[in-house]
């Protein structure tokens, strides 16, 4: 079946990296995504990774993406208090629409 | 471009009460998009638009219908709404190239008493 697992809750210090991690279950997803969800705010596009790549990098981001374990993590190097947020997962379905399948969100709260 | 906004940010019903929810996008995508996002749990599909003139199920369309009126409108509408209903209801759009990107609307916070 289709499951997108992520930790609930995270908490860092100001100025160091996070770590968000995902782990998903369908391996035949083509892209996966992270978004970003700012209080009371939609869902905003951080960053994406196709499928057969194993890094991507994007100024503070950086998305690892081990196929074999199914697992996706995104870093935010040097951790600022605006990054404090809800980071969802998602996978892409390879089959019919443009279908999206959602984690349940990482709460990051950054702190002094 | 205002990317898409959607009407209502907030409402209030009683249980029975009927409302429809406007989504609109100003990006020329094709494919639109509307979920619910529930207290631990990620977004999840009520019901979808590939292109103008089509509609279909997502994993939670029961109590919903939609409609999509032209290309840069996408309407929800809850015929008697239930508690079950209280949510945070997002639009979304697409291009229907190969990554696919969604983009979302703010919301809209509905509570069902």
């Amino acid at each position: 079946g289709e499951d997108v697992e992520q930790s609930l809750f995270l908490s860092v210090r100001e100025g160091d990296s996070s770590v968000i991690n995902c782990t998903y279950t369908d391996s035949s997803s083509t892209y996966l995504y992270w978004y970003k969800q700012e209080p009371g705010a939609g869902l905003q596009l951080l960053t994406y990774i196709f499928s057969n790549m194993d890094m991507k990098q994007d100024q503070r981001l950086t998305v690892l993406l081990n196929k074999k374990d199914k697992h996706l993590s995104l870093r935010i190097a040097d951790t600022q208090t605006g990054d404090s947020a809800i980071y969802f997962c998602a996978e892409k379905m390879v089959y019919g629409y443009n279908k999206l399948i959602f984690g349940a969100g990482t709460r990051l709260a950054v702190h002094p | 471009n205002a990317g898409v906004t959607q009407t209502p940010k907030f409402q209030v019903l009683k249980t029975g009460q009927s409302m429809t929810l406007q989504c609109a996008q100003d990006m020329n995508h094709n494919s639109m998009y509307w979920y619910r996002q529930d207290p631990g749990m990620g977004l999840r599909l009520i019901y979808y638009s590939a292109s103008e003139g089509t509609t279909d199920k997502g994993e939670v369309p029961n109590g919903y219908n939609v409609s999509r009126l032209n290309k840069r409108e996408f309407s929800l509408r809850l015929e008697s709404a239930a508690p079950s209903q209280t949510s945070v209801y997002f639009c979304a759009s697409s291009e229907a190239g190969l990554a696919g990107e969604q983009f979302f609307g703010p919301g809209t916070r509905l509570t069902v008493l």
